[in-house]
């Protein structure tokens, strides 16, 4: 079955000890990329990747980080985690940089208190 | 001022009742818009696409671009308590990759 999976799918932690959230399509898809999404605000693009080695900033990706080693993978990383990053993390994935549609993993509620 | 808006709702609605979604934007670049369906703890499906100005149908879905007005709507007749989501807009504009912008969703819940 064609799916992206994020793990965890909820985390509650503390301000400043470090996490990653995983992400991992089985498409062998060339894009993929992190939202966020707040009451009122929507969707927001923290970080995409076009393929493996090549990243770059969406709109909001300031105390986050990725990486992109595999084609399948791309882990999200909080260095330094703050409340202001509780929310509901979602991760997509698409054939090509341009091309729809994103296909949306089930998400990752985290809280940071 | 968002680039895009959208009622957040809640909207009730009976079954088999027709249901209209509704968009508003700003940047005249857009070319491109989405809905994308949202059930609770899920992750976005796109629904309808469509490039430019018109209506596309798809089963009991029409969407429908107008961009004069910079608006876009999304029509379910005979909605189904199965349709009860949140229903995401999105649009983007040529060259903008896989840039979308999303509406905040509008929530539905359509009733026995």
């Amino acid at each position: 079955e064609a799916q992206v999976t994020q793990n965890p799918r909820y985390l509650i932690t503390v301000t400043g000890k470090k996490l990653t959230v995983t992400c991992s399509q089985n498409m062998n898809h060339e894009y993929m990329s992190w939202y966020r999404q707040d009451p009122g605000l929507g969707l927001r693009q923290i970080y995409y990747s076009m393929n493996v080695e090549v990243t770059d900033k969406g709109d909001v990706p300031e105390g986050y980080k990725v990486s992109r080693k595999e084609k399948r993978n791309f882990p999200l990383i909080l260095e330094s985690p703050s409340p202001n990053q509780t929310s509901l993390y979602f991760c997509a994935s698409s054939l090509n940089y341009g091309e729809q549609p994103q296909h949306f993993g089930d998400g990752t509620r985290l809280s940071i208190l | 001022q968002k680039e895009v808006e959208q009622d957040p709702g809640p909207l009730s609605v009976p079954e088999g009742a027709i249901v209209s979604l509704n968009c508003t934007y700003s940047n005249s670049a857009f070319q491109y818009f989405m809905w994308y369906r949202q059930y609770s703890r899920k992750g976005p499906e796109l629904l309808m696409y469509t490039y430019s100005s018109g209506n596309k149908e798809d089963g009991r879905f029409t969407a429908q671009v107008d961009k004069s007005s910079k608006y876009i709507s999304l029509f379910i007749r005979d909605s189904q308590p199965s349709d009860s989501a949140t229903y995401l807009c999105a649009m983007k504009a040529p060259g903008g990759g896989n840039k979308l912008t999303f509406g905040t969703g509008t929530q539905l819940k359509v009733e026995l």
